[in-house]
């Protein structure tokens, strides 16, 4: 089955600096998406940066962007120039497609970011 | 476009209670689905629906049930509450099945039963 593990609970960085999410999952497919999700205080979930499996080149998003490393089965966010509306609870994501040709996502257990001034 | 709305956003039931969540969206999205957030558990996935009359179970389903009248809306029942299952639920949906598509998420309801 697959699964997703967020290994950090907590992270903190200061402000401008650059702080990155770690990101492990399981699966033995080939083809698949994966995503990370912002949670404010407000709980909205925000989609952040999302990558498909079959690019070799990272995604990016303005200040955000991600190290995919395929064969290892990481998925690590990197906040670049960090602000203090970072400060949230980030998911990391698989979506699993099915055989009904739906789909679900498997989400990890979430990072809590706390930005210093 | 509201997205997707959910409500009520805060409810409190006594055990053996049921009550409806109530979730929909106006963006034309085949599929919805509904997610429960624990802590240090993540988003996990109850229930979800790919079209008006058609439902299936995600992982944890037992005590919920739903149901897609329409494209727009998709409750979840509470048959009879339990401490259980308090939570804070989510609904998402998305416009296509497959692909690269873009989920959209409710605001979320804090369910706690007593």
């Amino acid at each position: 089955a697959q699964t997703v593990t967020q290994s950090q609970p907590e992270m903190s960085v200061q402000e401008a600096e650059t702080v990155t999410l770690s990101c492990t999952y399981d699966t033995s497919e080939s083809d698949y998406y994966l995503f990370w999700y912002k949670q404010p205080p407000s709980r909205q979930m925000i989609l952040v940066i999302r990558q498909e499996a079959y690019k070799q080149q990272n995604a990016t998003e303005n200040r955000f962007s991600v190290n995919f490393q395929k064969a290892a089965k990481s998925f690590s966010l990197k906040i670049s120039d960090s602000q203090l509306g970072d400060a949230a609870m980030y998911f990391c994501a698989y979506r699993k497609d099915l055989p009904s040709g739906t789909y679900k996502y498997i989400f990890g257990t979430g990072t809590r970011l706390k930005v210093l001034a | 476009n509201a997205g997707v709305t959910q409500t009520p956003k805060f409810q409190v039931l006594k055990t053996g209670q049921s009550m409806t969540l109530q979730c929909a969206q106006d963006m034309n999205h085949e599929y919805m689905s509904w997610y429960r957030q624990d802590p240090g558990m993540g988003l996990r996935l109850i229930h979800y629906s790919v079209g008006a009359g058609i439902t299936d179970q995600g992982e944890v389903p037992n005590g919920y049930n739903v149901s897609r009248s329409t494209t727009e809306d998709f409750p979840l029942r509470l048959l009879s509450a339990a401490p259980s299952q308090t939570s804070v639920y989510f609904c998402a949906s998305s416009y296509s099945r497959s692909g690269s598509n873009m989920v959209f998420f409710g605001p979320g309801t804090r369910l706690t039963v007593l």
